[in-house]
């Protein structure tokens, strides 16, 4: 069975300043891909950064990259430069590569993240 | 870019009423759709993949003959609270997958039920 792990409940950070979201998985799967989502208070889920378990190269869109650490199973979302209006819940999320049969994703439990002025 | 829109965004009912939500792809074709629900500062969890001109594939624990799910279209896709009751108050987010591509998931706004 796949797993994903959040242990950060929530997290505070400066603006303009980096922070790292932790996330750990465990699957059996040799293919997979992970993915990052953020959901504002007003509920949508945004779709942030995806990473391909067999991406050599750490995944990166913009303020947003993917710390991929197969060997730990780890795959931490690194924002620079935060702004307030990243403040949001963010969820790492589990499930086939892109383009496979389905995308049924399994979602960790989140983590708050509040961007202080 | 690809959008999936949810209506209601949030509804309020009487206990033993039905309540039918639609979710559906505005620009783009979805074989696939997935049907989610996120309780209070919960995780999202999976109830059903919702295959269209076929029956929906339910998640364990959850109950098909409570929350009927339909995907009568490529675009279309409506989850049914049936005899709804309190504790199935919750919000409920729709995704979907293109029917060509490798694209990922794009989630609607989400649903939010509350049952009096």
């Amino acid at each position: 069975a796949q797993k994903i792990t959040q242990t950060q409940p929530g997290m505070f950070v400066q603006e303009k300043e980096a922070v790292t979201l932790d996330c750990t998985y465990d699957t059996s799967d040799q293919s997979y891909g992970l993915f990052w989502y953020k959901q504002p208070s007003s509920g949508e889920m945004i779709f942030l950064i995806y990473q391909g378990s067999y991406d050599e190269q750490n995944a990166t869109e913009g303020r947003y990259s993917l710390n991929f650490q197969k060997a730990r199973k780890s795959a931490n979302l690194v924002i620079s430069a935060s702004q307030l209006g990243d403040s949001a819940m963010y969820f790492c999320a589990m499930g086939p590569t892109l383009g496979g049969a389905t995308n049924k994703l399994i979602f960790g439990t989140g983590t708050l993240l509040a961007v202080q002025p | 870019g690809a959008v999936v829109s949810q209506h209601p965004s949030w509804v309020i009912c009487k206990s033993g009423t039905s309540v039918k939500i639609e979710c559906r792809s505005l620009d783009f074709q979805a074989t696939t759709m997935f049907w989610y629900r996120q309780f209070p500062k919960q995780s999202l969890m999976l109830m059903a993949t919702s295959n269209e001109g076929s029956k929906a594939t339910y998640e364990q624990g959850v109950e098909k003959d409570k929350f009927l799910i339909n995907h009568a279209s490529l675009t279309l896709s409506t989850l049914t609270v049936t005899s709804a009751h309190p504790e199935d108050s919750s919000f409920y987010i729709c995704s979907a997958r293109a029917a060509t591509g490798a694209n990922v998931l794009t989630f609607g706004a989400g649903s939010r039920l509350t049952v009096l």
